[in-house]
């Protein structure tokens, strides 16, 4: 029972790239949730989803998109990286009702030179 | 508008001695509130959550409506208490709706020898 599984957990691009990460869950929660960590700024979310076929934005959706064609599958995607977009990404899960909180992945560390 | 504050960027203590997380939040309801922990470069962890009262690592916390706030607390500090601490409010919105957690920036919590 992995819980939550995010994949690649490290990727250098170069500016102008494309990439796709994964967040994987094997604990059937309807929530699912993008967000990136940098020094001093704490955790920003990115897009979420609150069911398969559903997404929404968060405080920091450009320059990236989402997909949930399945429930255990959450998709974020950048089209075009910019070096603003270092940083290192986590999935989160999340039962309905929030009352367990959030199950976070190990993260992505992602460098854009 | 719900917010959460944590006041200290950065803590240090010293070993043995008592350490106190500050965390204040705003929200006009009933929170559920909640402490995660992030050790270096690792996936962040739930430590609490106020609903349920237990004490994890010797931490507790305790909500106080009246204050708004639910502070961090352990009466001997460890060296590998030394981490990152975000505290989160969950709240439902105008529409009853529930979907995500509001964030602290976090602490950054040093226990030196």
């Amino acid at each position: 029972n992995a819980g939550v599984t995010q994949t690649p957990k490290f990727r250098v691009l170069k500016t102008g790239q494309s990439m796709t990460l994964l967040c994987a869950q094997d604990m059937n929660h309807e929530y699912m949730y993008w967000y990136r960590q940098d020094p001093g700024m704490g955790l920003r979310l990115i897009h979420y989803s609150v069911g398969e076929g559903t997404t929404a934005k968060g405080e920091v959706p450009d320059g990236y998109n989402v997909s949930r064609l399945k429930k255990q599958n959450f998709l974020l995607g950048l089209e075009s990286a910019a070096p603003s977009q270092t940083s290192v990404y986590f999935c989160a899960i999340a039962r309905q009702g929030l009352s367990y909180g959030y199950t976070f992945g190990s993260g992505t560390r992602l460098t854009v030179v | 508008a719900q917010r959460v504050t944590q006041p200290e960027k950065l803590l240090s203590v010293f070993k043995g001695a008592p350490v106190e997380l500050k965390c204040n939040y705003s929200y006009s309801g009933s929170p559920e509130l909640f402490w995660y922990v992030q050790y270096s470069r690792q996936r962040l962890q739930l430590l609490l959550r106020h609903i349920s009262r237990e004490s994890i690592k010797g931490f507790t916390a305790d909500l106080n409506k009246g204050e708004t706030s639910f502070h961090l607390k352990k009466p001997f500090a460890q060296e590998e208490d030394s981490a990152m601490y975000y505290c989160a409010l969950s709240g439902r919105g105008s529409g009853g709706s529930n979907y995500k957690l509001t964030f602290g920036k976090g602490t950054l919590l040093t226990v030196n020898p």
